[in-house]
């Protein structure tokens, strides 16, 4: 079946505007996870959700980042009042069933705020 | 399990050689531990996964081999093809969220 696919594949933006990345699970999914990552590093967790619900936001930087899944399914991270900083990859991995599970990525979104 | 500098460790080996690649964990109580590739441009790749009550498992050319008592994992590639030529990343189980490593580059030399 269709892996994990992410929307849009690339995003520009300005400092100070608001974005939104898409993340379409595999289908069946339940665990949907959202990651950063930066040139040269390994991705670094944001939030994790299961089901509807956010089982763990450690992760987020701060309160200008926020994600939701309101049916369970496609999730979308929420970045206000971007910062040059906030450029980065963003990934996100669905499994089957949460914790222990294998965690498949999709392709990520670029995030470049100018 | 933190992230480290920008300066990525880099592996080159010979067409048709083996590799090894190595990495450390943080956390003892890690029961599950991923390998990932990640291909320029691409989210990273699902490679062989281990759990912690096996020390060796073993994937089409690839082997994954857990050392618990010093917190060390390994990938072993065998006869490395220039389509291994990535980026890998090992992750551990941290709980409800995987803590990766800090990657290796893989270069698959001519």
């Amino acid at each position: 079946g269709a892996g994990v696919s992410q929307t849009p594949s690339n995003k520009v933006t300005e400092k100070g505007k608001y974005v939104e990345l898409r993340c379409d699970p595999i289908s069946g999914h339940t665990a949907l996870y959202w990651y950063r990552q930066s040139l040269g590093q390994g991705p670094e967790f944001l939030i994790y959700f299961q089901g509807t619900g956010a089982a763990d936001d450690s992760g987020l930087p701060n309160d200008r980042f926020f994600a939701v899944r309101p049916e369970g399914s496609v999730s979308t991270l929420k970045i206000q009042r971007t910062e040059r900083g906030d450029s980065a990859v963003y990934l996100c991995a669905t499994s089957l069933d949460g914790q222990g599970d294998t965690q498949y990525f999709g392709p990520g979104t670029r995030l470049t705020v100018l | 399990g933190e992230s480290v500098g920008l300066h990525l460790p880099t592996l080159s080996v010979q067409e048709g050689d083996n590799s090894i690649i190595n990495c450390a964990y943080s956390n003892s109580a890690s029961d599950y531990f991923i390998w990932y590739k990640q291909e320029s441009g691409k989210g990273p790749q699902f490679i062989i996964d281990i759990r912690s009550n096996m020390d060796k498992r073993q994937g089409q050319r690839v082997t994954v081999l857990l050392n618990k008592t010093v917190k060390h994992l390994s990938l072993q590639i065998a006869a490395t093809q220039p389509g291994d030529s990535a980026v890998y990343f090992c992750a551990e189980d941290y709980g409800q969220n995987f803590v990766f490593g800090p990657g290796t580059r893989l270069s698959v030399l001519p």
